[in-house]
């Protein structure tokens, strides 16, 4: 069976503060990938980025940046230089590439509540 | 606003009520999922549909949740009767197919308070 794993549950950090998410996931498939989700408190989650388990290349959007390690089962995301604008929660997810009938099935991690404070 | 719409936005109803949900996804997808997701914690999935059929109901409780998309479209989320524990985030979600790697796109959500 999946998981995810946010051991983070609240982030307080200042304005200007990079600021680093973990996530850490279990699956038996090769074939994988990897969400990243927004959720202000508006309560729409927002994508941010897909990963699939192939490509471990590491990559930059702006200030938000994300780090894929195969080896730790970890997919962080960092925002540099945080803003008041990036108070939410995040969630990073995962769905098997071989889901059976839940083919493109998110399986959730429970969410980093993020404050940024100004 | 998101592109995937849902309302009502939120809703109150007593315990034992009959309580809907409904979703228009985005224009030509034709995956559609509904979440539910408890406060503090991730979503989970209820339901999914390829089209008009159900692909995944394994997590819904059937005897009292019932899920229809009768034209491959819109869908409507029942609840008959509701308990209190079915306080919670109802989202709706779409993706262009069913295929793991396409990203799903959700709505602003249903907030449910059981009474």
């Amino acid at each position: 069976a999946q998981k995810v794993t946010q051991a983070q549950t609240e982030i307080s950090v200042v304005e200007k503060e990079d600021v680093t998410l973990d996530c850490v996931y279990e699956t038996r498939d090769t074939t994988y990938y990897l969400f990243w989700y927004k959720q202000p408190p508006s309560g729409e989650l927002v994508f941010l980025i897909r990963r699939n388990s192939f490509d471990e290349q590491n990559e930059i959007s702006g200030r938000y940046s994300w780090n894929f390690q195969k080896s730790t089962s970890s997919f962080n995301f960092t925002i540099t230089a945080s803003q008041v604008v990036d108070s939410a929660v995040y969630f990073c997810a995962l769905s098997e590439a071989d889901g059976g009938t839940s083919y493109g099935k998110l399986t959730f991690g429970q969410g980093t509540i993020l404050t940024v404070h100004p | 606003e998101a592109e995937v719409a849902q309302s009502p936005r939120y809703k109150i109803t007593e315990k034992s009520q009959a309580v809907a949900f409904w979703c228009d996804p985005i224009s030509g997808h034709a995956t559609l999922y509904w979440y539910r997701q408890i406060l503090g914690q991730g979503p989970e999935l209820l339901v999914q549909f390829q089209d008009e059929s159900v692909v995944d109901d394994s997590q819904l409780p059937k005897d009292r949740f019932s899920a229809e998309r009768l034209k491959g479209v819109d869908s409507t989320l029942k609840i008959q009767p509701a308990e209190l524990g079915d306080s919670a985030m109802y989202l709706c979600a779409s993706s262009g197919g069913q295929h793991s790697n396409q990203p799903q796109h959700f709505g602003d959500g249903t907030r449910l308070s059981i009474l």
